[in-house]
């Protein structure tokens, strides 16, 4: 089983729409949660961290249920420039190495 | 500008050589990490330094070396001995000092794209 485990989509989309990708981690010992985009060619951004009580930044919420070990990112009013790459990524456990892991990534693609 | 750079963008490597992707910083942070992206498979962690003069083996660190002998640099060698170089080389950094989910936060630079010819 993969650390991190999300559907490679593609997800293809109209502009407007709202569109959700889900996240599964397997290591309940994780502590930090993030979003990351990542363009075509390009190297990963930081998109969002993702908080216990659930966050939001404009047209992005993230969601977090520890119980569950799944992670989501809810995009609404999809724009054009959304199309990209989303990478699901978490802390190794609970130690202080820094070091991430990071799911395959989902495809969205938004259309006009 | 502060920022992370990766050069050169594009290398070419032939067989039996050996070549040395540049990453360079100039945040102040502490940590650097390479990592390796195959197409469709998500990032996966060849070495990282915490702290100068001090690395550790990722999880895919054979065929590989790396130094830290400046903070601010953290350069990774692809020996002969990786069988299958081709793939995306990023590097990234974060400060390491404090805590919280805001400093685990690593930040990218643009990737160093190898080839064999």
């Amino acid at each position: 089983r993969k650390e991190v485990e999300q559907d490679p989509g593609p997800f293809n989309v109209p502009e407007g729409a709202t569109v959700a990708f889900n996240c599964t981690y397997s290591n309940s010992a994780s502590q930090s949660f993030f979003w990351y985009r990542q363009d075509c060619r390009k190297e990963p951004k930081l998109l969002m961290s993702v908080y216990s009580s659930g966050n939001e930044d404009g047209r992005f919420t993230a969601q977090l249920n520890r119980a569950s070990q799944y992670i989501s990112l809810l995009i609404r009013d999809s724009k054009l420039s959304d199309s990209a790459t989303y990478l699901c990524v978490v802390t190794q456990g609970s130690s202080n190495t820094g070091k991430l892991i990071f799911g395959q990534g989902t495809t969205l693609q938004v259309k006009p | 500008d502060g920022g992370i750079t990766q050069s050169p963008k594009y290398l070419f490597r032939k067989e039996g050589q050996n070549v040395t992707l540049s990453c360079e910083q100039n945040l102040n942070h502490d940590a650097m990490y390479w990592y390796r992206q195959d197409p469709g498979q998500g990032l996966r962690l060849i070495y990282y330094s915490q702290i100068v003069n001090d690395f550790q083996k990722g999880d895919i660190a054979e065929g590989y070396s790396v130094s830290r002998e400046k903070k601010e640099s953290f350069p990774l060698t692809v020996t002969s001995a990786q069988k299958n170089p081709t793939a995306f080389y990023l590097c990234a950094s974060k400060p390491t000092r404090t805590s919280g989910a805001y400093q685990e936060t690593q930040y990218f630079g643009p990737g160093t794209r190898l080839l064999v010819l």
